[in-house]
This record gives structure tokens, C-alpha cells and sequence, in this order.
């Protein structure tokens, strides 16, 4: 089975500009969630896609936001960059049934470092 | 919302020593815990996870850990590291919302073993 593939691995943005990161969830998985983990942090929960939609958000501006497609695979947008949205964004794929969302176990993809100046 | 707190930021080991790395949750409720390992370079990769049943879990590469729901704790141990075990573990508990869980984690613990 193939894991989670981030894209790209590596970016460097200025103040102000936008960003785009891609994310392909692993084979069998229908949600994906993403984390941002600053320096010395562990990751902290940005939003859930699942079934094309938002369906949770942590406590980030609504200037970040996503997309789900229906491959299952997933972006996350950033507007207006700030210097604090420097850190390694994760991306994580899991298997959510219909009627249930119980605990579930994430995979995680490599993470794509952006880096804003 | 749910906190968890990792006692160490940083631990160093020589080979072969015993390893434990503190673990505790706020949540009082029914929880699923879970450690996960990040080798230097790798993405986050799961090391155990407890949802269930007997609150001792063993996990990959020899890691094991005990869940105490009367001290909110989860705890991890190795009884002897080696340098391959060099990483940052993270412990991180499953919180139920509104239509969706997801992951709370603690800040981790950066594992250096000297050989």
C-alpha cells in the first residue's frame, strides 16, 4: 500500500503571499487531516476533510483553509502569510465508515517546510 | 479541549539504559491514547496505541506503555534503548467532537542515546 505523499517538500514564501500544499491520502483511507507543527511543538490540529467537506477546525484563521477531492486527496490553502505560519505542515490520511467516527489511527506524511520571510 | 503534557523536552541515555518517558492527559472521560515516534529525517510513524482491555500495551521495537486512568497517565518504556531509538516521541490522545475526532499532542520528548 502506498503511505501519505506531501508535495512540496520544501518552500520559501514572503509576508503576504499565498501557499498551496498538496497531499495524497494512502490507498483505502477517505479523510485527511492536517497539523501544523511549529519548532519544538508537537502538531497542533488545523482542519479535517472528509467526504469533500470540512468537517472540523482547530483554532486557526479562516485565511487558512482546504479542499478535498474525490480521490480523497486534499490541499491546504494559506492566505496573507504571516511570519508565525513558518513550520512544517503534516498531513494525515485515516478510514472514517459512514456510521461511526471513532478513534482512528492516522498515517502521516513527511510534512512540507514552509518557511516565510 | 483536551491538553497533554510531556514532563521531559529533552533526555539523554547511554545504550542499554532503561528508558521512561512521562505522559499525562486532561480528558476524564473515556479516552484512546497513542505514542507516536519521529525519526530524524521520517515522518511521525506509530509506535502504540491503547483503546481497550489491558492497559499494558506493547508496541514496535520493544516499546511498551501503561495506561493508569486513575493518574491520566501513559506512560512509555523501553527497558533497554539503543542509538537506533534516537528520535522525538510524541504522545497524543483521540478527542470526540462534533461529527469528527482528532489528535491532541503533547510538545514531545527529544530522545538522544548515546552508543
Amino acid at each position: 500500500e502506498t503511505g501519505v505523499t506531501q508535495s512540496p517538500t520544501h518552500l520559501i514564501k514572503t509576508r503576504g503571499q499565498q501557499v498551496t500544499l498538496r497531499c495524497s491520502s494512502q490507498s483505502g483511507h477517505n479523510t485527511v487531516s492536517w497539523y501544523q507543527q511549529a519548532l519544538g511543538q508537537g502538531p497542533q490540529f488545523i482542519f479535517q476533510y472528509y467526504r469533500e467537506e470540512e468537517n472540523g477546525r482547530g483554532n486557526f484563521p479562516p485565511r487558512f483553509s482546504g479542499l478535498q477531492f474525490p480521490n480523497y486527496s486534499s490541499e491546504l490553502n494559506v492566505n496573507a502569510l504571516e511570519l508565525d505560519d513558518s513550520a512544517l505542515y503534516l498531513c494525515a490520511s485515516s478510514f472514517r465508515s459512514r456510521t461511526s467516527f471513532g478513534a482512528n489511527v492516522l498515517t502521516f506524511g513527511a510534512g512540507s517546510r514552509l518557511t516565510v520571510l | 479541549a483536551q491538553s497533554v503534557s510531556q514532563h521531559n523536552h529533552h533526555v539523554i541515555l547511554s545504550e542499554a539504559a532503561s528508558l521512561e518517558l512521562g505522559c499525562n492527559y486532561s480528558y476524564g472521560g473515556t479516552v484512546n491514547l497513542f505514542w507516536y515516534v519521529q525519526y530524524p529525517g521520517q515522518h511521525l510513524q506509530l509506535l502504540l496505541k491503547y483503546f481497550s482491555g489491558d492497559p499494558l500495551v506493547k508496541g514496535i521495537k520493544g516499546f511498551e506503555a501503561e495506561f493508569i486512568k486513575s493518574k491520566f497517565s501513559f506512560n512509555l518504556r523501553k527497558p533497554s534503548v539503543q542509538w537506533s531509538d534516537t528520535a522525538e516521541y510524541f504522545c497524543a490522545v483521540n478527542e470526540m467532537n462534533s461529527g469528527y475526532s482528532t489528535l491532541t499532542f503533547g510538545k514531545g520528548t527529544m530522545l538522544l542515546v548515546s552508543p
